[in-house]
């Protein structure tokens, strides 16, 4: 059963332009992240909050930001696409201690032509 | 930091057949070690779960093995149905830094 909810499911835009995804999650977890999965699959972490405190943030491009209004929402907003940046974006969740479970949303596919 | 190399990136194997992951990893204080199954257009699940302390776990046909003296971690199916196929991601933390670092995923093909 889906605990953790991403909008929308796919996205086609312009290079240039700016994309909002959504992500909510109902398990009353303390930690939200967005990872990027390429076309080869590849899992990228790309932000973690906690508490509203960023954790992680790898090297990400600037045009790339988390954006979190209470402990259920992490949204991730990308300011001017480029080519590169289409992939499968992914929203998980989880209880922020080392031993337990990721919950993964099913995804948010960008595609930018 | 911690790197974790996963092999192989394809497998393909009979129905009936065995199949075999493995991870390494290089932080000798990895603590636990997390293998999660991504079915075709699905999102990422947990499969299986091991600690440190623990070093083996079986369930839903997998056996998860961690050999800490080699700090390798293995996925092994025992006998393979076509619902197995899938990508397959390990992931490891330590135990002071919750951390994950995932594998780099192996795409699993059961063949009739």
């Amino acid at each position: 059963e889906t605990a953790v909810f991403q909008t929308p499911n796919y996205h086609v835009t312009q290079v240039g332009n700016e994309v909002s995804f959504n992500c909510k999650q109902t398990l009353g977890h303390d930690t939200m992240y967005w990872y990027k999965q390429d076309s080869k699959k590849l899992l990228k972490i790309m932000f973690s909050y906690n508490n509203k405190q960023l954790i992680v943030n790898e090297t990400v491009p600037r045009r790339f930001s988390p954006q979190s209004s209470d402990k259920a929402h992490l949204n991730l907003r990308i300011k001017s696409v480029e080519p590169e940046d289409s992939a499968v974006y992914l929203c998980a969740s989880s209880q922020g201690d080392g031993n337990t479970e990721v919950f993964f949303g099913k995804g948010t596919r960008l595609t930018v032509v | 930091g911690e790197q974790v190399e996963q092999r192989p990136p394809h497998l393909s194997v009979r129905e009936g057949d065995s199949a075999v992951i493995t991870c390494t990893y290089t932080d000798p204080n990895s603590y636990y070690f997390f293998w999660y199954k991504q079915e075709p257009g699905a999102s990422l699940q947990l499969l299986m779960k091991v600690f440190s302390s623990t070093e083996i776990n079986e369930g839903q046909g997998f056996t998860v093995l961690l050999n800490k003296k080699d700090k390798r971690l293995s996925l092994n199916l025992t006998a393979a149905h076509p619902g197995d196929s899938a990508a397959y991601f390990c992931a490891v933390s330590e135990d002071s830094n919750y951390q994950l670092i995932w594998g780099s995923g192996t795409k699993l093909i059961i063949k009739p």
